[in-house]
């Protein structure tokens, strides 16, 4: 089976710039997660959804990050504007209802850096 | 936020030689996973553990759920190059459904 997609790979962008990542889960999996890892240390969950609905988002620094799931399917996670401390690398991860059955599964996520 | 105590940081063995590694918290998980994580990817989930007392082996690999419910290890015996790579453990709280919180991970460094 595909695993998760995301894109792009890699972006450069300058401070204060907008910058968008998307995701395409892992076919079937309703659950979807964006994490942020910054450098040497272990993810750390932005934002969950089941289907369309986020469930939580409590980490999530809403002034300037915001995120979408529309039909349950493809994410969208979005930074405006991009500040120097955002540069990490974004993951995104999908799973099954009915975890802890069917643990999360990575995508190769999205390295930002900003300038 | 949450945080799990993983050790040791890194790790510089031969290869050949078996490897252990572990995680604790203070709080109750009620599921332990471990990924391993290259260069450039995403992590790649290893095993996963959803009892307290479980050993479970993949491999070369083997991971125990603490019976406290607050602690897990991993050993890798006989290690190869392809061993290297960064370890995390994630823990997923009682009171937190489907919320992962992962350790500062373990970096694996193997001399031929």
């Amino acid at each position: 089976e595909a695993g998760v997609v995301q894109s792009p790979r890699y972006k450069i962008i300058e401070k204060k710039q907008p910058v968008a990542f998307w995701c395409n889960p892992i076919s079937g999996h309703n659950t979807l997660y964006w994490y942020r890892q910054n450098l040497g240390q272990g993810p750390e969950l932005l934002i969950r959804y089941e289907n369309e609905e986020a469930v939580d988002d409590s980490q999530l620094p809403k002034d300037r990050f915001s995120a979408e799931r529309l039909k349950g399917v493809d994410s969208t996670l979005k930074i405006q504007p991009a500040e120097l401390g955002d540069s990490a690398v974004y993951l995104c991860a999908s799973s099954q209802v009915g975890f802890p059955t069917t643990p999360l599964h990575f995508g190769n996520g999205t390295r930002l850096t900003v300038t | 936020g949450q945080q799990l105590n993983q050790s040791p940081q890194s790790m510089f063995i031969q290869e050949g030689e078996d490897v252990s590694m572990n995680c604790t918290s203070s709080s109750i998980f009620n599921t332990w996973l471990w990924y391993k994580q290259d260069p450039g990817e995403g992590p790649v989930l290893l095993i996963a553990l959803y009892k307290a007392g479980e050993l479970t082996s993949n491999g070369r690999l083997t991971a125990q759920f603490g019976i406290t419910r607050k602690d897990s290890f991993l050993n890798i015996s006989a290690s190869i190059p392809s061993d290297v790579g960064i370890y995390f453990c994630a823990g997923q709280l009682i009171q937190g459904a489907q919320k992962l919180v992962f350790g500062q991970g373990t970096r694996l460094t193997i001399n031929p």
